[in-house]
């Protein structure tokens, strides 16, 4: 089974600040998803990644896909209370057959 | 829009009881999902189902759980006996088509179960 890894497990800052957060297997993926959460509600496709070193950008936040299909990052500029939830990195297992999803990152903005 | 409806919101059970949730995917979507997610982790898929078939159940634990879509389309998760253990949110997720880890997956909003 390929696990996923993400870091950090909670993360609160103050609004407007800048912050990374991180999906890391030692598994190579053939392509990355990621996805918010809500409290209370099913999560919801943010971007999907494929090509290694690949950039996306999404408003305020940019994705990035590792060399090696390894890892992947999540960046927001100047965070808003309405980024706060819980971000989830997912990928396809060895099998092509599922996802796999790795544990979150919860994001807590603060106005 | 187009949604994917999950009920109940909330269920609240004693071990040892069955309990039943329902999913009605997005019309014309193929695939469809149940996933289970602890309190604090991420989603872990419980069964996958192409049409009326099911594509992979590796991880539903089949002496309690039971999952079925009949018609290939609104799908049945049910759970009996309850246990402790198996509190959790339940969400059912659809997809147009399995096509490897490219297809975007719509999550309802999902079931909280709470088993005393």
């Amino acid at each position: 089974t390929q696990l996923l890894e993400q870091s950090p497990q909670f993360l609160s800052i103050q609004e407007g600040e800048n912050l990374t957060v991180y999906c890391n297997s030692s598994s190579v993926f053939s392509s990355l998803q990621w996805y918010r959460q809500e409290p209370g509600e099913g999560p919801v496709l943010l971007v999907t990644v494929v090509t290694g070193g690949e950039v996306k950008k999404l408003k305020r936040l940019t994705f990035q896909f590792g060399d090696a299909r390894k890892d992947s990052s999540l960046h927001i500029t100047a965070a808003q209370p309405g980024d706060t939830g819980l971000y989830l990195c997912a990928g396809p297992d060895n099998y092509g057959q599922n996802f796999v999803f790795g544990p979150g990152t919860r994001l807590s903005v603060l106005p | 829009e187009a949604e994917v409806a999950q009920s109940p919101r909330y269920k609240i059970t004693e071990k040892s009881q069955a309990v039943a949730f329902w999913c009605d995917p997005i019309s014309g979507h193929a695939t469809l999902y149940w996933y289970r997610q602890i309190l604090g982790q991420g989603p872990e898929l419980l069964v996958q189902f192409q049409d009326e078939s099911v594509v992979d159940d590796s991880q539903l634990p089949k002496d309690r759980f039971s999952a079925e879509r009949l018609k290939g389309v609104d799908s049945t998760l049910k759970i009996q006996p309850a246990e402790l253990g198996d509190s959790a949110m339940y969400l059912c997720a659809s997809s147009l088509e399995w096509q490897g880890g490219y297809n975007e997956q719509f999550f309802g909003p999902g079931t909280r179960l709470t088993v005393l």
